[in-house]
């Protein structure tokens, strides 16, 4: 079957530098995406991996390994706001898209 | 600029009931979709609609249908909701398309809320 695989809960101090793994297994794999959806919200696109490598946005970077099936992303000098759960998803060979089940980021001051 | 707009907001529904979700979206994409989230879960995908006039089955389509008239609107309907269809539903749109899902970036909605009893 297909799996996406993330931590449930991680908790950071405002100000520092958190990483959220993600690993995946599907049929196929055609791009990774990375979404943010604070609580009773909708989510909110972060970044898409298609190839191997880091892409960096900002404060954001996401890091993918397709031979390993795994990606992570980075969020540097952590703010208060940056509280949510964070939404990874892999495109498989069919195109559809399979959702991890978030992880939900706590920062304390 | 209002996006994707779903409505309901939340809704609470007598099992056996009829329930349509709306979903209307301004920005002219060609393709939506109608997820539910539930508590533990990824995203599931009901149903989507790559253009107007055409639909399909996502990953748990019983219990639900939908329509794809006009360019905008995607509506998502319940003909006897049960209780296990509680939860949270958010319509999304993408401007391309490539098989059931698009090769982009997905707008979501605000979600609409639904309770089953």
């Amino acid at each position: 079957g297909q799996n996406i695989d993330q931590p449930t809960e991680m908790t950071a101090t405002e100000g520092a530098i958190v990483q959220i793994n993600c690993t995946y297994q599907t049929s196929g794999f055609n791009g990774l995406f990375w979404y943010q959806q604070h609580a009773g919200e909708a989510p909110t696109f972060l970044s898409y991996n298609v190839l191997d490598g880091l892409e960096e946005k900002g404060r954001f970077s996401s890091f993918l390994s397709r031979s390993k099936g795994y990606s992570y992303l980075l969020l540097k000098e952590l703010q208060m706001k940056d509280s949510a759960s964070y939404l990874c998803a892999v495109k498989d060979s069919n195109y559809q898209l399979i959702w991890g089940a978030g992880t939900k980021l706590i920062i304390k001051p | 600029t209002a996006g994707i707009t779903q409505a309901p907001t939340s809704q609470i529904l007598a099992a056996g009931r009829s329930m349509t979700l709306r979903c209307t979206q301004d920005m002219r994409h060609n393709a939506m979709y109608w997820y539910r989230q539930d508590l533990g879960l990824g995203l599931r995908l009901i149903h989507y609609s790559n253009t107007a006039g055409t639909t399909g089955k996502g990953e748990v389509p019983d219990g639900y249908s939908v329509s794809r008239a006009n360019t905008d609107d995607f509506p998502l309907t319940l003909a006897s909701a049960v209780p296990s269809q509680t939860s949270v539903y958010f319509c999304a749109s993408s401007e391309r398309t490539s098989g059931r899902d698009s090769t982009g970036e997905l707008f979501f909605g605000e979600g609409s809320r639904l309770t089953v009893l």
